[in-house]
């Protein structure tokens, strides 16, 4: 059983396209999270969601857009794709603030903009 | 610049070597995570200090927590192959849910 679960794992698109990202988790948690890692391997969070309230918004362009159905899926969608965009989105999950744990990674989403 | 800073960037060791990885902060840390990614795959969970002067072992990696709540280093012992990877040190700035990563070190080890 895989606690966090990403959708696809490997995505290719072309440029100015609009593409989903699944995520779900199965641990109960009640908060989760976007990361995303640069070329770089620089992580950086995106956005959170608390129960299905936005928590946590960074600086992203507004072509992205979080959606929580649910407490156990969190999912993003980008529109209009650009080459920038191209990166590992992460999905995380925590039960409550850090915790002893701190949070639950799925496994990745190696977004290609071509 | 970044908020966690890790050092070194990069790292080869041949097998049976000692390394120590350092995540640095000028703000007080609400809780310090390490975590191991292997080439293209997830985060897994190492260990999380709190406590100031704070340290924990699992197997041959350990990471301390200085008593300022600013600093932690992870030190593995007699390197192996299978610890190959990046590092990434994780912490919270304040009370709320966000956790900041360094940049990560990204570790070889050499047969």
């Amino acid at each position: 059983d895989t606690a966090v679960s990403q959708t696809p794992k490997y995505l290719v698109t072309q440029m100015g396209n609009d593409k989903s990202i699944k995520c779900e988790q199965n641990l109960g948690h009640d908060t989760m999270y976007w990361y995303k890692q640069d070329s770089k391997k620089f992580l950086k969070i995106m956005f959170s969601y608390n129960n299905k309230e936005l928590i946590i918004n960074e600086t992203v362009p507004n072509r992205f857009s979080p959606k929580s159905p649910d407490k156990a899926h969190l999912n993003l969608h980008i529109n209009s794709l650009e080459l920038g965009d191209s990166a590992v989105y992460f999905c995380a999950s925590s039960q409550g603030p850090l915790g002893y744990y701190g949070y639950t990674f799925g496994s990745g989403t190696r977004l290609t903009v071509v | 610049s970044q908020e966690l800073e890790q050092s070194p960037q990069s790292l080869i060791v041949q097998e049976g070597k000692n390394l120590t990885i350092n995540c640095t902060s000028s703000k007080t840390l609400y809780g310090l995570y390490w975590y191991k990614q292997k080439y293209g795959e997830g985060l897994i969970f190492l260990m999380m200090l709190q406590k100031g002067g704070e340290e924990k072992s699992h197997e041959k990696i350990t990471a301390k927590l200085d008593e300022k709540k600013q600093q932690s280093s992870l030190h593995i012992t007699a390197s192996q192959p299978s610890h190959a990877g990046i590092y990434l040190c994780g912490a919270g700035m304040d009370s709320s849910y966000k956790l900041i990563f360094g940049s990560g070190t990204r570790l070889l080890v050499r047969p």
